[in-house]
């Protein structure tokens, strides 16, 4: 009931084109969903987080979108570029519980 | 600010050897954690501080300790290193358990 699945492994994709990681959870009392980007050498960097009280969060180009009946994630990376190439984790927590991290997705865009 | 900082970066041990990796925060949180990162496998917790003064078990925890020196700094020791302890090990920390969390740049492990 802990885990978090991700998919897929791995993605490619053109330049200009969208990214989309999904992940999936058991346990309804996960009340807090974080992205984390980590590129090669580095240590995973918050992206965008989202709270089961809305459906939907978008900073820029990255949105999450969240299915609370299905019990689903989502990022989405519209308009991808060769910089946004790096692994992407999702989390899930609830209060005084800690993260559990899904599997990764490394992505890589192509110029 | 230098945020979470982790010494050293790389790091080759014989099997049997000890070892400590340091991590320190500048940022004032009260929570540090410890995570080994193998591939396929995400982040596994190894152990975490909630607070100064405490610490607890996580996912993976077998073949380590871990001492919070103070609110700043939590170290993490191998007492008899193997092989199955290569990975690239990260610190985090964040302001109160289980919320935000910001990670060290990572020390590298291998065990040979």
């Amino acid at each position: 009931q802990q885990q978090v699945k991700q998919s897929p492994q791995s993605l490619i994709v053109q330049k200009g084109g969208i990214s989309i990681i999904n992940c999936a959870y058991e346990n309804t009392a996960f009340d807090y969903f974080p992205w984390y980007q980590q590129f090669p050498g580095k240590g995973p960097a918050l992206l965008i987080a989202i709270r089961p009280d809305v459906s939907e969060k978008k900073e820029g180009r990255f949105t999450i979108s969240f299915n609370k009946s299905a019990k689903q994630f989502s990022l989405h990376i519209m308009d991808s570029q060769p910089g946004d190439s790096a692994t992407y984790f999702c989390a899930a927590s609830m209060s005084g519980q800690n993260f559990v991290f899904g599997p990764g997705t490394r992505l890589s865009v192509l110029p | 600010n230098a945020g979470v900082t982790q010494t050293p970066k790389f790091q080759v041990l014989k099997t049997g050897q000890s070892m400590t990796l340091q991590c320190a925060q500048d940022m004032n949180h009260n929570s540090m954690y410890w995570y080994r990162q193998d591939p396929g496998m995400g982040l596994r917790l190894i152990y975490y501080s909630a607070s100064e003064g405490t610490t607890d078990k996580g996912e993976v925890p077998n073949g380590y300790n871990v001492s919070r020196l103070n609110k700043r700094e939590f170290s993490l020791r191998l007492e008899s290193a193997a092989p199955s302890q290569t990975s690239v090990y990260f610190c985090a920390s964040s302001m109160t358990w289980a919320e935000e969390q910001y990670f060290g740049p990572g020390t590298r492990l291998t065990v040979t």
